[in-house]
Parts: C-alpha cells; structure tokens; sequence
C-alpha cells in the first residue's frame, strides 16, 4: 500500500459520537488526500491538503474535518453532523506533477455508524 | 459536468480467457487518465496512465487503450488469474489537475 497506513481497519460508533481515522504516510510526499467509497458511486474527495498547516475542502466535507500539523500525519474526523457515515474511506498521497504524478493509497478504514 | 462511466458494472469470466473492460469519459480539459485494481477491502494499486498522445500501454497482461477523440478506454486482461478478481477504477485528471474517479468494474475469475 505504498508506504501508507490507515488504523484501525474496521470502526464501529453509534450514531451522534465523532470519530478520528488515523492516516500516517512515510514517504514524505507534500500531498494528502481523503477520499470517500461507496457501493456503486466512484471515489469522492473529502479534504485534501498541498502542504503542512494547510487543507482544502473537497467535493463532500461537510460533516468533516481534518488537520495537519505534521508533513507525515493527515489525520479525518467524522463528526456527528455527517448524515451518513458509513463507508470506506481512502487516505491518499501525491507526488509529482499534473500529468505524471503518482498517487497512492492507503489500505482503507471502514467506518460503520449504527 | 466531468463524468467518467465504465462498463460493464460487473463481469466473471473463466480463468485463463481474456476480458476487456470500458470506460468512457467527458472530462475536459483532459490531461490524462488511470486504471488502478482495487482488491476487496484494499487501496486502489495503479496498473497504468496514459496521456493524450499515447494510445496503448500495457503492464504484464495488461493493455490500457485511450482513443482521445472519442474519449474512450479500454482495459484489456490476457489470460486472466485467480488474482485478476478485483475492482477496476478508471480515473481521469484534467488540466486543473482534479481526479474523476469512475464507479468500477467487478471482475472475478472463476476457475
């Protein structure tokens, strides 16, 4: 999974509490990314981030959040005002430029909100 | 609006027959365009990427295709394995560099 981990693999929570996906990647790449799966539907953006102290909202980000303080740490929090948080969900980075960058995925975390 | 469809949604073949996948785009402006195999429960892994000028490109026994003029992909396995059970992602960035990802295609090889 190109030197990217996301903990746990499964999560459960009952509805109305926050939970933090962990994403750590060492391959000192500036880019980071959260994507969202779901049955049926392509992978869609939550919140990327081009560097340290700095994220950008994707297409989905209400009802989340995310920080990073550190260049090797991009870490999501699902809060309670996401209607449906149940999915697999994707941390990514990014090297390279727009038409040869490398993109690489983390093994995933599946959330399930009950 | 940047859409990417694949087809078919699913699809079992016999081990050892080739299969071609589809996917079709209208992303503008294009820059360039991925398949990635995604196993259950996995990460995508990329398998190739192709630009506007190429056409062909393989990795192993896979050949990706692009016809840039019709916006048209195909990815085309040979003599498919066990291990071919996947997920297939097409993904196409364009010139702002934004990803659009497609829905997949399910691939299981029975043996």
């Amino acid at each position: 999974d190109g030197g990217i981990t996301q903990s746990p693999k499964y999560l459960f929570r009952k509805e109305g509490q926050n939970v933090t996906l962990s994403c750590e990647q060492n391959l000192n790449h500036d880019a980071m990314y959260w994507y969202r799966q779901d049955p049926g539907q392509g992978l869609r953006l939550i919140y990327y981030s081009q560097i340290v102290n700095d994220f950008q909202k994707g297409d989905i980000a209400e009802g989340y959040s995310v920080s990073r303080e550190k260049k090797e740490s991009f870490p999501l929090t699902v809060t309670s005002a996401q209607k449906n948080p149940t999915a697999f969900y994707l941390c990514a980075s990014k090297v390279g430029g727009m038409s040869s960058y490398e993109q690489y995925f983390g093994p995933g975390t599946r959330l399930t909100v009950t | 609006k940047n859409q990417v469809e694949q087809s078919p949604q699913s699809l079992i073949i016999l081990e050892g027959k080739n299969c071609t996948l589809q996917c079709n785009y209208t992303v503008s402006p294009f820059s360039n365009l991925r398949w990635y195999k995604q196993d259950t429960g996995r990460g995508p892994v990329s398998l190739t990427i192709m630009t506007f000028s190429e056409n062909t490109k393989s990795n192993g026994r896979y050949t990706a295709t692009l016809d840039a003029d019709t916006k048209q992909s195909s990815l085309h396995i040979t003599a498919s394995q066990l291990s071919d059970s996947a997920s297939y992602i097409c993904v196409v960035t364009s010139q702002n560099e934004k990803l659009t990802f497609g829905t997949g295609t399910r691939l299981t090889i029975i043996p």
